[in-house]
Formats: structure tokens, C-alpha cells, sequence
């Protein structure tokens, strides 16, 4: 079975840093794409941003750009989101998703459960 | 950035209703539009890819059309297992996701 499995949330101050993880088994890891999309309490799917599948290219929602740093690890099937400076606006349930094919700029075919961010003090 | 816009946000229907929201993109995204459904306490689920192309297994009484800024996701009939958030993507250019649609009960 495919599948993604998020990590790492934690309750974190303002101001802190931490590294989501985000696991891929039952298929090539290398032959897709990967976006993070998050989702504060009660509201709407954002996008943050994507990365592609040899983690040379890398883009970021506003929100995001120059805090939030995306990577990937292939050989580990896995992908990482690496926050700094969170703020309380960051509080969400991040999830981790898969583009159809290698083509970053895609439809997201396979969602993990997410992991909880919550930034409080 | 591409914004998107999805009416209405809360849409009120019985079993059986057709059923019809809106996504309007702020630029031409040449069909590179996606449909996700997401229930309560859970992942979003990809339903309609290439505005109108239904992903493996989802039901025929969902339909997407449009092209261009304008798009559309149908339910012919709607079911039970139907009433949920949906919300519309652009993949043209980075991604943005419009503000949802909640399909809730009469």
C-alpha cells in the first residue's frame, strides 16, 4: 500500500524551530514530487510549499519564504519541512502530499494524516 | 500568485439534489485544475484532476468542467456519504487551493 506518514508536530513557542518529517512507503520515492499543504483549526487548505523529486528546486508559499525550508532525503524516502522562527499564525495540521508524476507543478494524488504544529507560549 | 475564488462557501442541500460550486481562478490556468473532498478529521481526497478527468474510483455523479479562469464541480445526485468540504486547486503555476465549500444537510 502507498502511503505518506507525517511527524514531528509538537506545541513550540514563538520564536522556536522544528523539523517536520514526512515518510513514503510502497512505491519509488524519487519518481514524484512532494508539497506541503497545512490546515489551522477550523479553516481552509493552504499551500506552503513544494519540492521537487531530487530536492533541487524548492518553492514557497509568501507566508513562509525564508522561515520554512523544505528537503528532501531519497535514499531514506523520506522529506523533511525544517521551520524557524514559528509564529502563532503557524498553528496548523501540516500534511505532506505526493504529485501524480516526477512534474512538480501537479495535482496531489496521495495526503498523509498530518502532523499538529501548535505555536503557543 | 494565482488567486482563487470558490462560492459559495456553505452550501445547504438534500440527498438527492444536484449540486454545483464554483472555483474562479484570477488568471488563465489552462486547465490545471484539481477537486479534493475532505471529511471531518481527515485528509483531503483527490477527486477530479485536469478539470474534468475523475481520479480512480470516484463515483460518476461527480463531474468537472471549465477552461480557462472559469470551473465547475457537479454532484448529479447527492449522497449520503457526499456532505462534506470541497475545496478546488490550481497547479498552473506553484499552487493555491480556493476557501472551501462546506456541503451540509437541509
Amino acid at each position: 500500500e502507498v502511503q505518506l506518514v507525517e511527524s514531528g508536530g509538537v506545541v513550540v513557542q514563538p520564536g522556536g524551530s522544528l523539523r517536520l518529517s514526512c515518510t513514503f512507503s510502497g512505491s519509488s520515492f524519487d519518481d514524484f514530487a512532494f508539497h506541503w499543504v497545512r490546515q489551522a483549526p477550523g479553516k481552509g487548505l493552504e499551500w506552503v510549499c513544494l519540492i521537487s523529486w531530487d530536492g533541487g528546486t524548492s518553492y514557497y508559499a509568501d507566508s513562509v519564504r525564508g522561515r520554512f525550508t523544505s528537503s528532501r532525503h531519497n535514499d531514506k524516502n523520506s522529506l523533511y519541512l525544517q521551520m524557524r522562527n514559528l509564529r502563532p499564525e503557524d498553528t496548523a495540521l501540516y500534511y505532506c502530499a505526493k504529485t501524480y508524476a516526477a512534474d512538480p507543478y501537479s495535482y496531489l494524488d496521495l495526503w498523509g494524516r498530518g502532523t499538529l504544529v501548535t505555536v503557543s507560549s | 500568485d494565482i488567486q482563487m475564488t470558490q462560492s459559495p462557501s456553505t452550501l445547504s442541500a438534500s440527498v438527492g439534489d444536484r449540486v454545483t460550486i464554483t472555483c474562479r481562478a484570477s488568471q488563465s490556468i489552462s486547465g490545471k485544475l484539481a477537486w479534493y473532498q475532505q471529511k471531518s478529521g481527515k485528509a483531503p481526497k483527490l477527486l477530479i484532476y485536469k478539470a474534468s478527468t475523475l481520479d480512480t474510483g470516484v463515483p460518476s455523479r461527480f463531474t468537472g468542467s471549465g477552461s480557462g479562469t472559469e470551473f465547475t464541480l457537479t454532484i448529479s445526485s447527492l449522497q449520503p456519504d457526499d456532505f462534506a468540504t470541497y475545496y478546488c486547486q490550481q497547479y498552473s503555476s506553484f499552487s493555491t487551493f480556493g476557501q472551501g465549500t462546506k456541503v451540509q444537510v437541509k
